[in-house]
């Protein structure tokens, strides 16, 4: 089975900088999906961004962009210009035809 | 539409009774997710039905039954619980699996389960 290692369990951003979280995997596959999710309080999950793997430039959406390096197997979440709203659990997330697997998730705290 | 809807928000349950999660989607997807959610922890995927037809069950103890009715409705019928199977449930949908590209899964608000 795939493997999905978040090594931060919590982070923490001050308002308006920029913070980035960690995300490694594991896999055999060279046809997958990389994404980050958002858990806020509410517990509603809510997709952040995505990467297809064979794209290698790296996705962005708006203050979001992802750090996307295939040989090494990373996948890092820079969240820019924090806002308040951003603070919620992050999940970064495989996915195959056949797998789909969270990380541990990050805890990202906003500091106003 | 881009909504999953699962009902009911909120079930408490006896050991003994037999209950029923509800999710529902109206975006065409082919591929809808069972997943386990405990507090503090990631969703575990627990079932994948694609095309209405189950694809993957995570080893799943017989006690959780799921049911595709048809493409836009996925059950999650329960039975003789244990505590330890008080959790969020989470429902999500997807374009598709196998043949066609995956896609992002959203996922509907959840079931807050307790078992008594």
């Amino acid at each position: 089975a795939q493997t999905v290692t978040q090594s931060q369990p919590e982070m923490s951003v001050q308002e308006a900088e920029t913070v980035t979280l960690s995300c490694t995997y594991d896999t055999s596959e060279s046809d997958y999906y990389l994404f980050w999710y958002k858990q806020p309080p509410s517990r509603q999950m809510i997709l952040v961004i995505r990467q297809e793997a064979y794209k290698q430039q790296n996705a962005t959406e708006n203050r979001f962009s992802v750090n996307f390096q295939k040989a090494a197997k990373s996948f890092s979440l820079k969240i820019s210009d924090s806002q308040l709203g951003d603070a919620a659990m992050y999940f970064c997330a495989y996915r195959s035809d056949n797998d789909m697997r969270f990380g541990a998730g990050t805890r990202l705290t906003v500091k106003p | 539409d881009t909504e999953v809807t699962q009902t009911p928000k909120h079930l408490v349950m006896g050991m003994t009774n037999k209950k029923s999660l509800k999710c529902e989607q109206h975006m065409g997807h082919r591929a809808m997710y069972w997943y386990k959610q405990k507090a503090k922890k990631p969703p575990e995927l627990m079932f994948v039905y694609s095309y209405e037809k189950l694809s993957i069950n995570e080893s799943v103890p017989s006690r959780f039954s799921p049911e595709c009715p048809n493409s836009s409705l996925l059950n999650l019928h329960l039975h003789a619980l244990q505590p330890e199977d008080s959790a969020l449930y989470l429902c999500a949908s997807s374009q598709g699996i196998l043949s066609l590209p995956p896609g992002e899964q959203y996922f509907g608000p959840g079931t807050r389960l307790t078992v008594t």
